[in-house]
């Protein structure tokens, strides 16, 4: 079985900081590790992924993240913030021999002028 | 671009109706799937279907059925909606198995009075 579990539901950065978005993951199989971004009262939309390859993936936005398997973590890294950042971020995994994925529970990043 | 459109942004039902909930995709997808999204909850998997008149449990089916009828639609039903099933509805849609990310709908917010 997999899992996900995200590490505070709540950030809070000043614009232009870093953003860091920290996630962890369980999975008896190689993962597919995906992060998705939702804007109030919108769907999710895809971030980014890591299938296989490169363990360091970048997204749209000027996100990124690094895939750790000794750490099982895939964390969501952002130079420096930007008000339009603002958004509840979920991590989330599914394995090469099944299609059902599995989310973690969100966190909401609020980014301060 | 790949379009997964629901029914309905906002629904208000009684306790004990039945209530259809309706997601259309335009790309062919063999995958459709139903979440419910609640505060520190994340997405919890409700059902999903691999193809046409196929289904699958999730998470947390109980009170809930779904009907795929044709390969573009996925139907989630309330057999008799009750107050704990007022949530956020999210249809998402993906190709097959493999390290492909889901497509979601802007979601329905349900209520149930």
């Amino acid at each position: 079985a997999q899992s996900v579990t995200q590490l505070g539901s709540h950030v809070s950065v000043s614009e232009g900081a870093l953003v860091l978005l920290r996630c962890n993951y369980s999975s008896s199989v190689p993962p597919y590790l995906f992060w998705y971004v939702q804007y109030p009262n919108q769907g999710l939309q895809l971030l980014l992924k890591y299938t296989t390859g490169a363990t360091l993936v970048k997204g749209i936005n000027g996100f990124e993240a690094e895939f750790k398997k000794s750490e099982t973590s895939f964390h969501l890294t952002k130079p420096s913030a930007h008000m339009s950042d603002a958004a509840e971020y979920f991590c989330a995994v599914k394995s090469a021999n099944n299609n059902d994925m599995r989310f973690g529970a969100g966190t909401r990043l609020t980014v301060k002028p | 671009d790949v379009k997964v459109t629901q029914s309905s942004r906002y629904l208000v039902k009684r306790t004990g109706e039945k209530v259809f909930l309706e997601c259309v995709q335009d790309m062919d997808h063999e995958n459709m799937f139903w979440y419910r999204q609640d505060p520190g909850l994340g997405l919890r998997l409700i059902y999903f279907s691999y193809d046409v008149k196929m289904k699958e449990k999730g998470d947390i089916p109980e009170g809930y059925s779904v009907s795929r009828e044709k390969k573009e639609r996925f139907s989630l039903i309330l057999e008799s909606a009750s107050t704990n099933q007022t949530s956020m509805y999210l249809c998402a849609s993906s190709w097959d198995r493999g390290g492909y990310g889901y497509t979601f709908g802007s979601g329905t917010r349900l209520t149930v009075v």
